[in-house]
């Protein structure tokens, strides 16, 4: 099946600094969604992107389909940001697969 | 709108005890999900529901069953739960099945003893 790989695995961040996280994948895809999981566990979706890029604030997403790789920038990170990245991809019919995730803290 | 609840939020079974997760949605969403979360790893789809009255196996059905009760409600099954079940049970829904933006609920953390 397919193959989804994040990176880095762990990030620590002061409050303000930029970060890119990275999602590679080992097949074409249909569909990819970034999410966030926050400390308490809740999962957010913050971007549906199977191609090209969206901003939603201080975030972005890219994905390159044809170079499969998906990345996610935050800028000016914020102690709210902090938790856990998550990289879903799938193809047609079929259920997603999720990453591993990249775990990010940010401090004050 | 709550969007997708669930409950209960924290369960503890001893080992061979059955269990029920409660799941339901009021975005009218037509597909109901359910994963479990391990540490260390990202989420697993144990079952989904593409419409109401179908659902499907996922990567790791086994030691579980789901009911599609309606297309609000979507419950997953422990019958004889084990040790290995310990874990964080997420449901999800979606428009439509798999290719789109899914919306989870807050988790149930189970721990099997």
């Amino acid at each position: 099946g397919i193959q989804v790989e994040q990176s880095p695995p762990d990030l620590i961040l002061q409050e303000g600094a930029n970060s890119t996280l990275r999602c590679n994948f080992s097949d074409s895809v249909n569909n990819l969604q970034w999410f966030h999981q926050n400390p308490w566990g809740q999962l957010i979706n913050l971007f549906y992107i199977p191609s090209g890029t969206k901003q939603n604030g201080r975030l972005s997403a890219t994905t390159v389909a044809t170079e499969r790789y998906s990345l996610l920038y935050i800028s000016s990170s914020q102690t709210t940001d902090s938790g856990v990245y998550f990289c879903a991809v799938n193809q047609a019919g079929t259920a997603l697969i999720f990453g591993k995730g990249t775990t990010l803290s940010v401090s004050s | 709108n709550a969007g997708v609840t669930q409950t209960p939020k924290f369960q503890v079974l001893k080992t061979g005890q059955s269990m029920t997760l409660q799941c339901a949605q009021d975005m009218n969403h037509n597909s109901m999900y359910w994963y479990r979360q391990d540490p260390g790893m990202g989420l697993r789809l144990i079952y989904y529901s593409a419409s109401e009255g179908t659902t499907d196996k996922g990567e790791v059905p086994n030691g579980y069953n789901v009911s599609r009760l309606n297309k609000r409600e979507f419950s997953l099954r422990l019958e004889s739960a084990a040790p290995s079940q310990t874990s964080v049970y997420f449901c999800a829904s979606s428009q439509q099945s798999h290719t789109d933006t899914q919306y989870f609920g807050p988790g149930t953390r189970l721990t099997v003893l």
